[in-house]
């Protein structure tokens, strides 16, 4: 069964200073990954995606991923963090089979921004 | 074009009773997706519905069913709850055409409180 490890439970940043979020995943096939963020009481927004192609990815709002298979990785980077950035980040894989996935979500890093 | 809508945003019940949570997905899909974000359990996967019939389950007792319309809204209902089904309880949708490749849309969630 695939699994998703986010190894930061919480990460704290200056606005203005670079962000990297680590997400390794575990899954037998080609992932379908993905990076959603959620702000206090809210939903999920999807950041990014990859399916297959570019190793690096980029998503909205300024965040970009890079798939590494050799590390099992995919982590979410912003070169210039905002004091809205603040939210929870969780890291998924889509299991690939059949029509449509469900997805398998990491326990996410919540990221606090310091002014 | 609207997103995932679920109501209502808040539902308290007491133990015993039953839950009903609605999820309208976005228009043209056809999959519709729920999870359980339960407190130091993270996002857990419970149900997915494409085109009227139940495709996948994730580990959770059968008192957690639900269904799909022909218009594809969808339904999640909790029979004789317990203290822990208390969990933000959030929809997404997909259009079904991509297979593994869908992404998943949420909605804001429906956040259910068990007294």
């Amino acid at each position: 069964a695939q699994s998703v490890t986010q190894p930061d439970i919480h990460i704290t940043v200056s606005e203005g200073a670079s962000l990297e979020l680590r997400c390794n995943y575990s899954y037998g096939a080609t992932p379908y990954l993905f990076w959603y963020v959620q702000s206090p009481g809210q939903g999920l927004q999807l950041l990014l995606k990859y399916f297959s192609g570019d190793t690096l990815v980029q998503g909205i709002k300024g965040f970009e991923a890079e798939f590494k298979r050799s590390q099992s990785s995919f982590n979410l980077r912003k070169p210039s963090v905002h004091w809205s950035d603040a939210a929870e980040y969780f890291c998924a894989v889509g299991e690939g089979t059949g029509t449509a996935s469900k997805l398998t979500f990491g326990t996410g890093t919540r990221l606090q921004v310091t002014l | 074009e609207a997103g995932v809508t679920q109501s209502p945003t808040h539902l308290i019940k007491t133990r015993g009773q039953q839950a009903t949570l609605r999820c309208s997905p976005i228009s043209g899909h056809t999959s519709v997706y729920w999870y359980q974000q339960a407190l130091g359990l993270g996002l857990q996967f419970l149900l997915w519905y494409d085109e009227g019939e139940e495709r996948n389950r994730g580990n959770f007792p059968p008192r957690f069913s639900g269904r799909q319309f022909p218009n594809y809204s969808s339904e999640l209902n909790v029979n004789a709850l317990e203290l822990e089904d208390s969990a933000l309880y959030l929809c997404a949708s997909s259009s079904g055409t991509s297979g593994s490749t869908d992404t998943q849309y949420f909605g804001p969630g429906t956040r259910l409180t068990v007294l």
